[in-house]
């Protein structure tokens, strides 16, 4: 059964930082990693979604890299905003339902 | 063009009562997903929907949860006899229908059974 761990669960930085996410998963046979952010009280909006056979995606300030050997994701997120306080959740399919991390709760203060 | 909507927002029910849930896809979306959030947890997975395909109901936590999507497209979950341990954020999703297509959620419905 695959099992999905984000670390860590909550952080807190001042803005300009540069951050890093981590999620782990258990098994390496998978299609995609998915990392997805929720605000409070609201559903998860998409942000990269890494195919099995890519090694990172990038979207502005994002940045998600996939080593699918060791079991591993990042999102790196450049020089953080009070805006990107949310809950980051990661999700890995290895079949068509996929498997959710917890999240790692963010907030970045001015 | 249009996101994957749901109804109500916010309900709130008293114990025994039943419950109806209501997801719209994305149009021409084939897959969907029901999840389901409560406090300080992480997604649990509900059922899922693919097409005219039998749906993959493995996640429902008992027989009081049901759910049918109809025509292809609008999904109802529905609770019967809600316990308190039912209270959470029920989340929509639906996704072109391939294993490497982005998910796109729903708002949610927080759901409160008093």
């Amino acid at each position: 059964k695959q099992e999905v761990t984000q670390i860590p669960a909550a952080l807190s930085v001042p803005e300009g930082e540069n951050l890093v996410l981590n999620c782990s998963f258990t098994d390496s046979a998978i299609y995609n990693l998915q990392w997805f952010r929720q605000d409070p009280g609201k559903g998860l909006t998409s942000l990269l979604l890494i195919q099995s056979s890519q090694r990172e995606q990038t979207s502005g300030r994002l940045n998600a890299s996939l080593d699918k050997s060791s079991g591993r994701s990042t999102l790196y997120i450049a020089a953080s905003q009070p805006g990107d306080s949310a809950t980051y959740l990661c999700a890995v399919r290895g079949s068509y339902i996929p498997t959710f991390g917890r999240g790692t709760s963010l907030i970045v203060h001015p | 063009g249009a996101g994957v909507s749901q109804s109500p927002s916010n309900k709130v029910t008293e114990k025994g009562k039943d419950v109806e849930l209501r997801c719209d896809p994305i149009s021409g979306h084939t897959a969907l997903y029901w999840y389901r959030q409560s406090l300080g947890q992480g997604l649990e997975f509900l059922i899922y929907f693919q097409g005219n395909s039998a749906p993959d109901k493995s996640g429902l936590p008992s027989d009081r949860f049901s759910a049918e999507r109809t025509g292809g497209s609008v999904s109802t979950l529905t609770i019967q006899r809600t316990q308190q341990e039912d209270s959470a954020v029920y989340l929509c999703a639906s996704s072109a229908g391939g294993l490497t297509d982005t998910q796109y959620f729903g708002p949610g419905t927080r759901l409160t059974v008093l």
